[in-house]
């Protein structure tokens, strides 16, 4: 079955430490793989997006990683700022009509406290 | 951001009566989505458009219909409602098909609410 899981489901940090969220899936095949943002009561804003070749991808202080081979990818933040506190959200793109389908993972609750 | 308006942004209704949600984009894009999003559920797809009159059901679509007559309009309607139909819904847009690696925008969302 194809799905997406993330970890931590939840995650207090304080302003200005790093933190390090984790997606790992199961989709087969997979062409591509997002980090959104959604802050609450809000649409959730694309952060980055990596193809299967890819290994990286930053976005101001926002860096993802994929590694095709084990079917993981990360999304680092550095330097935390109160207005990181949001749910970040895993998507991956697998098989279905009309170029793919995308799954998504449940997302992780960061919370940025000063 | 991207152009996309949702509306109506909260709505309540009763126990079976239609709804329409409508999904307005200014962006010209090709492909259109209507997602729901639930507590312990990631984002599941309800329907897609991927041209006028061009559409085709996703993972959720029971109970939900959906009519794309222009580019820029995608109408989520909810034929009789149901209290398990409360949720939060996200119209989302693309130029390309997903699998191309293009950005995906999303709207708003509209919170319905069925009583």
């Amino acid at each position: 079955k194809n799905q997406v899981e993330q970890s931590p489901q939840s995650l207090i940090i304080l302003e200005g430490k790093n933190c390090t969220l984790q997606c790992n899936y199961t989709v087969s095949p997979f062409s591509n793989l997002r980090w959104y943002k959604q802050d609450t009561g809000r649409g959730p804003v694309s952060l980055t997006i990596m193809t299967f070749s890819e290994n990286t991808k930053s976005n101001g202080r926002y860096t993802a990683t994929l590694d095709a081979d084990t079917k993981q990818s990360s999304l680092h933040i550095t330097a935390s700022q109160l207005s990181d506190s949001a749910s970040y959200i895993c998507v991956v793109n697998g098989p279905g009509n009309q170029g793919g389908k995308l799954i998504f993972g449940q997302g992780t609750e960061l919370s940025v406290k000063p | 951001d991207a152009g996309i308006t949702q509306s109506p942004r909260h709505k309540v209704t009763e126990t079976g009566t239609p709804v329409t949600l409508r999904c307005h984009q200014t962006e010209n894009h090709r492909y259109m989505y209507w997602y729901r999003q639930d507590p312990g559920h990631g984002l599941r797809l309800i329907h897609y458009s991927y041209g006028v009159k061009d559409t085709d059901k996703g993972e959720v679509s029971d109970g939900y219909s959906v009519s794309r007559s222009k580019t820029e309009d995608f109408l989520l309607t909810l034929e009789s409602a149901t209290s398990s139909q409360t949720s939060v819904y996200f119209c989302a847009i693309s130029a390309t098909p997903p699998g191309q690696g293009n950005t995906i925008y999303f709207g708003e969302g509209s919170w319905l609410t069925v009583v």
